[in-house]
């Protein structure tokens, strides 16, 4: 079975410096990897996937994530974060085949960008 | 196109009584799920349905039970409401297919904040 480790609890950082939150997996077959937002009192939000070709993705705000095989790891970050990234971050993680509609995710990271 | 709703937003049961949280999307998603979400544990998946007529456990299935009737809705029922059932609930759905088109993403409604006292 699979398993999602998200390294930090939480990460405060100030704003417009970088940051990086990090996500390991373990699984022994090909997996597809994904990073979720939920801002306060909201549902999860899709913010970028790796399925396949190049490693590394990225999102429409500046967001972006690399695909480590040989790490199994898909760390996220962003050069210059804003007030509005503060939410909360969910590692996930699907396998291939039959069962890859199932995501297993990470016990999440908090982001607090402070001015 | 409203994407995933879930009713109601909050709701406060007494330890014994029952309850069924709605899920309704309008994507013409095959695949449904319920998660619960606890403070620093994620989510869990508590039960999934591939298709209409077709459910199957997930990770934290006891006391809870699902029906899939028709492809929009996904209601979650709880039968004996426990303290331990406190938490917050999200319904979610995405598309995938045994051909080459397979979207992966999972598209979450609000959630619903549960009390159980």
């Amino acid at each position: 079975a699979q398993s999602v480790t998200q390294l930090d609890s939480q990460v405060p950082v100030f704003e417009e410096a970088p940051v990086e939150l990090r996500c390991n997996y373990s699984s022994s077959v090909s997996v597809y990897l994904f990073w979720y937002v939920q801002y306060p009192n909201q549902g999860l939000q899709l913010l970028l996937k790796y399925l396949s070709g190049s490693t590394l993705v990225e999102s429409i705000n500046g967001f972006e994530a690399e695909f480590n095989k040989s790490q199994t790891s898909f760390h996220l970050r962003k050069p210059s974060v804003h007030i509005s990234d503060t939410a909360e971050y969910f590692c996930a993680v699907s396998v291939g085949g039959g069962s890859n509609y199932k995501l297993t995710f990470g016990k999440g990271t908090l982001l607090t960008v402070n001015p | 196109n409203a994407g995933v709703t879930q009713t109601p937003k909050f709701r406060i049961l007494k330890i014994g009584q029952s309850m069924t949280l709605q899920c309704t999307q309008d994507m013409n998603h095959n695949y449904m799920y319920w998660y619960r979400q606890d403070p620093g544990m994620g989510l869990k998946l508590i039960y999934y349905s591939v298709g209409a007529g077709i459910t199957d456990k997930g990770e934290v299935p006891n006391g809870y039970n699902v029906s899939r009737s028709t492809t929009e809705d996904f209601p979650l029922r709880l039968e004996l409401a426990a303290p331990s059932q406190t938490s917050v609930y999200f319904c979610a759905s995405s598309y995938s297919t045994s051909g080459r088109f397979t979207s992966y993403e999972q598209y979450f409604g609000p959630g619903t904040r549960l009390t159980v006292t």
